[in-house]
């Protein structure tokens, strides 16, 4: 069974600019969440996608926004980029929504470098 | 909201020795308490998790231990390897809710 992938693995972006990160989740696994890993703050929660409903939403600006589609792949989207965007961006996927006593898959993640 | 704190942040112990890292919660319905391994280049993998009507847990090498009085838990890794090397995180969820994860500790086992 192939795991959770993530495109593209590594990107350079100016300030200002926007960015797409896409996800495939497992095949049969409904829900996508995604994280922002920065070595100061850990990893963050940035929202969580399930059957193409967002269900729950972190604590980040509306810059940073998501969608999921009839497949289950999810992209993330993050406009008018600043340097502090700067991380490692990881989806996770499981299937029943997360928190719910299943385990999250992580992908290896998209390195964002903001410059 | 939920807060996890994890602690040490880094942690070298001599190959065979055994390693402990200790997570503390904020949230008193938090019930969901699992361990991920991050291995570099790689995401986060699950390695044991514990419930809250459930006191320990074992699987070979790892065990975990809940205290919900103490509202703590902790990751505990006998006769450790060098393959043990890796960032461990915590994490704590009520169930219906995201997870919070620590941030993190970086355990380097020494041969």
């Amino acid at each position: 069974k192939a795991g959770v992938t993530q495109t593209p693995r590594y990107l350079i972006k100016t300030r200002g600019q926007q960015v797409t990160l896409s996800c495939s989740p497992i095949s049969g696994h409904r829900s996508v969440s995604w994280y922002q890993q920065t070595p100061g703050q850990g990893l963050q929660f940035l929202f969580e996608y399930f059957s193409e409903t967002q269900r729950n939403k972190g604590n980040f600006p509306g810059r940073f926004s998501g969608r999921q589609f009839s497949n289950s792949r999810s992209e993330m989207n993050v406009s008018t980029l600043e340097l502090g965007d700067s991380a490692l961006y990881l989806c996770a996927s499981s299937l029943s929504p997360a928190g719910s006593y299943n385990e999250q898959f992580f992908g290896p993640g998209t390195r964002l470098t903001v410059l | 909201g939920e807060n996890v704190e994890q602690h040490p942040s880094t942690l070298s112990v001599q190959e065979g020795d055994s390693a402990v890292i200790k997570c503390t919660y904020s949230d008193s319905a938090s019930n969901y308490f699992p361990w991920y391994k991050q291995e570099l280049g790689k995401g986060p993998q699950l390695i044991i998790d514990i419930r809250s009507n459930v006191g320990e847990k074992k699987d070979q090498r790892i065990a975990v231990t809940l205290n919900k009085t103490a509202k703590h838990f902790s990751l505990h890794i006998t006769e450790t390897q060098p393959e043990d090397s890796a960032v461990y995180f915590c994490a704590a969820s009520k169930g219906n809710t995201p997870l919070v994860f620590g941030k993190g500790t970086r355990l380097s086992v020494i041969a």
